[in-house]
């Protein structure tokens, strides 16, 4: 199994709203990825858990809220977002963050719309 | 400063024919990966091809390969008998110190 699931795939919401993102990865991966996407842009790095920990939040604003319950899950709850956020949300895990030699797997994504 | 450069925001090939995107990058590193991903209209990331920067032997895939300069710090990334499925954004990364750095991504037309 090499793949990492996220799922809704779509979700729109209100700037009112709760709601969270779910990814899980079955590969024994020790290292799981946010990342956000605009249109025709490279990804850009969220945030980093290393063995269920975080170990990198690249300043971003705290109305995103990661979450790793356990090694192969990964969440993101959102709340009172604004119109600029909407995007696709990729999640991605590899091997360990460590090892230079390390690939990357990604989800499909989720494309959230902020209304 | 870590970077990495893709030059061309959009290339196009005609179908069955070959295609070299590029791609340049800068680290002061000197234990690296480079990789090049293709993200179709599906919006998964894929990896395509990758190379180790102490190998000197250029990284092939079927129909992709790379031609890797180490000291010209470039890396190109060929398609051969190009196919409609090849039509993606095509991003070449880096990772080294740590940290996954995108170039900004070059757009492949297949003409058929």
């Amino acid at each position: 199994d090499t793949e990492v699931t996220q799922t809704p795939k779509h979700l729109v919401m209100g700037m009112t709203n709760k709601k969270s993102l779910k990814c899980e990865q079955h590969m024994g991966h020790r290292a799981m990825y946010w990342y956000k996407q605009k249109a025709k842009k490279p990804p850009e790095l969220m945030f980093v858990y290393s063995y269920e920990k975080l170990s990198i939040n690249e300043s971003v604003p705290s109305r995103f809220s990661p979450e790793c319950p356990n090694s192969s899950l990964l969440n993101l709850h959102l709340h009172a977002l604004q119109p600029e956020d909407s995007a696709l949300y990729l999640c991605a895990s590899s091997q360990d963050r460590y090892r230079v030699n390390t690939e990357a797997f990604f989800g499909q994504g989720t494309r959230l719309t902020v209304v | 400063a870590q970077t990495v450069t893709q030059s061309q925001p959009e290339m196009s090939v005609q179908e069955a024919e070959t295609v070299t995107l590029s791609c340049t990058y800068d680290t002061s590193e000197s234990d690296y990966y480079l990789f090049w991903y293709k993200q179709p209209p599906s919006r998964q990331m894929i990896l395509v091809i990758r190379q180790e920067a102490y190998k000197q032997q250029n990284a092939t895939e079927n129909r992709f390969s790379v031609n890797f300069q180490k000291a010209a710090k470039s890396f190109s990334l060929k398609i051969s008998d190009s196919q409609l499925g090849d039509a993606a954004m095509y991003f070449c990364a880096l990772y080294s110190n740590y940290q996954l750095i995108w170039g900004a991504g070059t757009k492949l037309i297949i003409k058929p």
